[in-house]
Formats: C-alpha cells, sequence, structure tokens
C-alpha cells in the first residue's frame, strides 16, 4: 500500500526554521517527482515546492523562493522541506505528494500543521 | 502564478448532476493537457480523482469525469452521491515547472 507521511511541523516564532520530512513505503521513491502542496487555515490548497526523480531539478513558488528548499533521500525515501526565514503567512497544513511524471499528484500524505506565531 | 478560479460552492440532490469549472488562461490550463481534480474532505488526504483533463485513476467511479475548452477546464458528478459531499480543487501546470491550484469548491449534496 503507497503511503506517505508527513512529520516536523510545529511552532515556530517568525524568522525561525523548520524542517518537514515525508517518509515513503509500499513504492520506490527515486521512480518519482514529488511535490510540497500546503493549505493556510480557511484557504485552499496552493502548490509549493517539486523535485524531479534524482534531485537535480527543483521549481518553488515565487512566495517561498529564496526561503524553501525541497530535497530527497532516495535511499531513505525520504522526502524534505527546509524551511527558513518563516513568517506568519506561511502558516498552513504541508502535505506531500507523489507525482507519476504528469503533474498529476496520485498519493497524498495526511499533512502536517505549521504554525508560525510569536 | 494566480490561482484558477472556481465557484465558491455548488449542490445538487441525490441523483443529479453537478459541474464545477475550472477557469485559468493560455499559459496554464489552456496550455497544457495536464489537468488534475482532486477531492478532500477536510482532515483527510486529498484524492486525485482527474488526471490528463479527462482520465481517471483506477478506483474512482465513471461518475466522475472530466474535459477542456480553451482555458477552461470542467468537473462533472453524475448520479451525485452523499460521499461526493467534499471539497474540490483543479491543478494545471503552468510552465517552467511549476503548478497552480484552484480556488477550491465545496460540493453540497442536499
Amino acid at each position: 500500500e503507497v503511503q506517505l507521511v508527513e512529520s516536523g511541523g510545529g511552532v515556530v516564532q517568525p524568522g525561525g526554521s523548520l524542517r518537514l520530512s515525508c517518509e515513503a513505503s509500499g513504492f520506490t521513491l527515486i521512480s518519482y517527482w514529488m511535490h510540497w502542496v500546503r493549505q493556510a487555515p480557511g484557504k485552499g490548497l496552493v502548490w509549493v515546492s517539486r523535485i524531479n526523480s534524482d534531485g537535480s531539478g527543483t521549481s518553488y513558488a515565487d512566495s517561498v523562493k529564496g526561503r524553501f528548499t525541497i530535497s530527497r533521500d532516495n535511499a531513505k525515501n525520504t522526502l524534505y522541506l527546509q524551511m527558513n526565514s518563516l513568517r506568519a503567512e506561511d502558516t498552513a497544513i504541508y502535505y506531500c505528494a507523489r507525482d507519476p511524471g504528469n503533474y498529476g499528484s496520485d498519493h497524498w500524505g495526511q499533512g502536517t500543521l505549521v504554525t508560525v506565531s510569536s | 502564478q494566480s490561482a484558477l478560479i472556481q465557484p465558491r460552492s455548488v449542490s445538487g440532490s441525490p441523483g443529479q448532476s453537478v459541474t464545477i469549472s475550472c477557469t485559468g488562461s493560455s499559459s496554464d490550463v489552456g496550455g497544457y493537457i495536464y489537468v488534475s481534480w482532486h477531492q478532500h474532505h477536510p482532515g483527510k488526504a486529498p484524492k486525485l480523482m482527474i488526471y490528463d483533463v479527462n482520465k481517471r485513476p483506477s478506483g474512482v467511479p465513471d461518475r466522475f469525469s472530466g474535459s477542456k475548452s480553451g482555458n477552461t477546464a470542467s468537473l462533472t458528478i453524475s448520479g451525485l452521491q452523499a460521499e461526493d459531499e467534499a471539497d474540490y480543487y483543479c491543478c494545471s501546470y503552468a510552465g517552467s515547472y511549476t503548478l497552480v491550484f484552484g480556488t477550491g469548491t465545496k460540493v453540497t449534496v442536499l
């Protein structure tokens, strides 16, 4: 069974950092692109970042470019999102999602909550 | 990277059909076949319902169908059922390896 489990969320002060993890099981991570998508309280889904299968290609939403870094360790079947210079508007549930290569995320995790507050 | 425009809500009685529109531009919806639709029950993981405009993943009922005309994509739910009540989001490739989601539509089964 395909499973994606996010972790690493929590409460952080503005300007702080946090690293999210997404552990994959039930499939071979290296065969897939991966995305991070977030949902602020009461708002809709917003795409954050994408990484290709071997980690050599990444892309970001303008709102996080220069502050967030997506990476992966295929040997550990884990995707990461390093978030620096966090702002209140980064408060959201962060989901990781699997992409078979057609930009249709076919499996999602349950999400991890990040709260940026003083 | 402006969000694709969806109606805030649609509703229908059990057995009826509802259609959700998703309007973008030639830089996203109109320019690519990579349009997907995702069902989201609050507190749960989103679920892929349609990909590549009109393809259904294994296990998704054929009551769900997708289409596209110009810069607008649509999701139709035929034979509406109680379990279809959820939030629905369209998503499109927007070039340069980026994605854009729609504003989301709440489907209510009356």
